[in-house]
């Protein structure tokens, strides 16, 4: 199987961090995306790791951990407009298929 | 980055009839998807859009409900069989390059009544 886990919601304040994580139970894959969605809106590529460790890209960072199975993604300096959807997917090389976890629904507050 | 377009953006149709959705990309690209996604659900993949030759569908979908042509590297079509409010949904195209990342199009929102 593939199971993808993410948290369903997350609350966090303007101006701070927060971390969502991603677990997964798949291996041979290639990488992990981590896509942005807003509501009515397709979603958007924030970033891609294949190699373990942390990539950084401006106030977004994402992790991952290949034997430990998990990544997550890190927003800094949080803003109203961050309010979105967050994806990850697990991605496999050989067809560019990719399986979406459920999303976690993040709501920035003032 | 690919810039990827779909027609209608959205439709609301009767039970029973179909839809066609296109899908166009600006440039050549390897791989085509299609995806669903249920109000308050992620993305679920309906099939792989292969040039040339039939898509390739996951668990659950099947060619006489979703029938898919690719007859270039820019242009898809995905058509909604004989639908029912179970199919009201966003259907979205994907493009991208072997081991690329993918880019979404806008999607398109179906309500059948």
């Amino acid at each position: 199987g593939q199971n993808i886990d993410q948290p369903t919601e997350m609350t966090a304040t303007e101006g701070a961090i927060v971390q969502i994580n991603c677990t997964y139970q798949t291996s041979g894959f290639n990488g992990l995306f981590w896509y942005q969605q807003h509501a009515g809106e397709a979603p958007t590529f924030l970033s891609y790791n294949v190699l373990d460790g942390l990539e950084e890209k401006g106030r977004f960072s994402s992790f991952l951990s290949r034997s430990k199975g998990y990544s997550y993604l890190l927003l800094k300096e949080l803003q109203m407009k961050d309010s979105a959807s967050y994806l990850c997917a697990v991605h496999y090389y050989n067809n560019n298929d990719m399986r979406f976890g459920a999303g976690t629904r993040l709501t920035v507050k003032p | 980055s690919a810039v990827i377009s779909q027609k209608p953006s959205r439709d609301i149709c009767q039970r029973g009839t179909s839809l066609t959705i296109q899908c166009q990309v600006d440039s050549q690209v390897t791989m085509m998807f299609w995806y669903r996604q249920q109000p308050g659900q992620s993305l679920t993949l309906i099939a792989t859009a292969n040039q040339g030759s039939e898509a390739t569908y996951e668990s659950g979908f099947v060619i006489d409900k979703f029938p898919i042509s690719r007859p270039n590297l820019t242009f898809s079509t995905l058509t909604v069989s004989n639908m029912s409010p179970e199919d009201s949904s966003i259907y979205l195209c994907s493009a991208g390059g072997q081991g690329d990342e993918q880019y979404f199009g806008p999607g398109t929102r179906l309500t059948v009544t």
